[in-house]
């Protein structure tokens, strides 16, 4: 079974730059978050998907961020600009429903960094 | 508000020694706690998690966790350490209410020397 994809890897942009990240979750997975994760400290969440409606959102910064989860399953997450403060590890994860028990499934992760 | 406090940065232990990595929660209701691993460049790894019931819970590559519900604990225990098992350990809870939200601690690096 494959795992959760996202891509790019690795992505190094200019301040003020536009940056997306792609996630595509394990099939059937109709859960989705978005995570930030800063060096030295554990993910934590900005954005939870369940199909294609975002249920919890309240940590996304909107004023630049932003996501999507069209046909509710790939979803893509946006930063527009880019802050030097952005630069983190961005990791997707999914799960099989919503349960607050069921474990999330982590894809390795997209490195951004903002120069 | 529901947080996980792992107390070391980083635990050494010589492989065949047993290993402890501590894991401390505060919330306001029931917790799920849960356990996972991260390699470099790769994303967290689930190892074992608690629900409710038997408050040691096995789980992958030999790991356990014991749930203390008075002490608010749930330390990751191995018998005998693997240098393969050098990697970071996130401890993390969630509470048994809807729409809440999976809590990482900050991580605690397990490195093991041979």
């Amino acid at each position: 079974e494959a795992g959760v994809v996202q891509s790019p890897r690795y992505k190094i942009i200019e301040k003020k730059q536009p940056v997306a990240f792609w996630c595509n979750p394990i099939s059937g997975h109709n859960t989705l978050y978005w995570y930030l994760q800063n060096l030295g400290q554990g993910p934590e969440l900005l954005i939870r998907y369940e199909n294609e409606e975002a249920v919890d959102d309240s940590q996304l910064p909107k004023d630049r961020f932003s996501a999507e989860r069209l046909k509710g399953v790939d979803s893509t997450l946006k930063i527009q600009p880019a802050e030097l403060g952005d630069s983190a590890v961005y990791l997707c994860a999914s799960s099989l429903g919503d349960r607050d028990w069921n474990e999330q499934f982590f894809g390795p992760g997209t490195r951004l960094t903002v120069l | 508000a529901q947080s996980v406090a792992q107390p070391e940065d980083q635990v050494n232990v010589a492989e065949g020694n047993p290993l402890t990595v501590k894991c401390t929660y505060s919330v306001s209701g029931n917790p799920y706690l849960f356990w996972y691993v991260q390699y470099p460049n790769r994303g967290l790894q689930f190892l074992l998690k608690y629900i409710t019931g038997d408050n040691l819970v096995k789980g992958s590559y030999g790991f356990e966790a014991e749930f203390n519900k008075s002490q608010t604990s749930f330390h990751l225990k191995k018998p005998s350490a693997l240098v393969s098992d050098s990697a970071l350990y996130f401890c993390a809870v969630r509470v048994n209410q809807a729409g809440t939200a999976l809590i990482f601690g900050k991580g605690t690096t397990l490195s093991v020397s041979s």
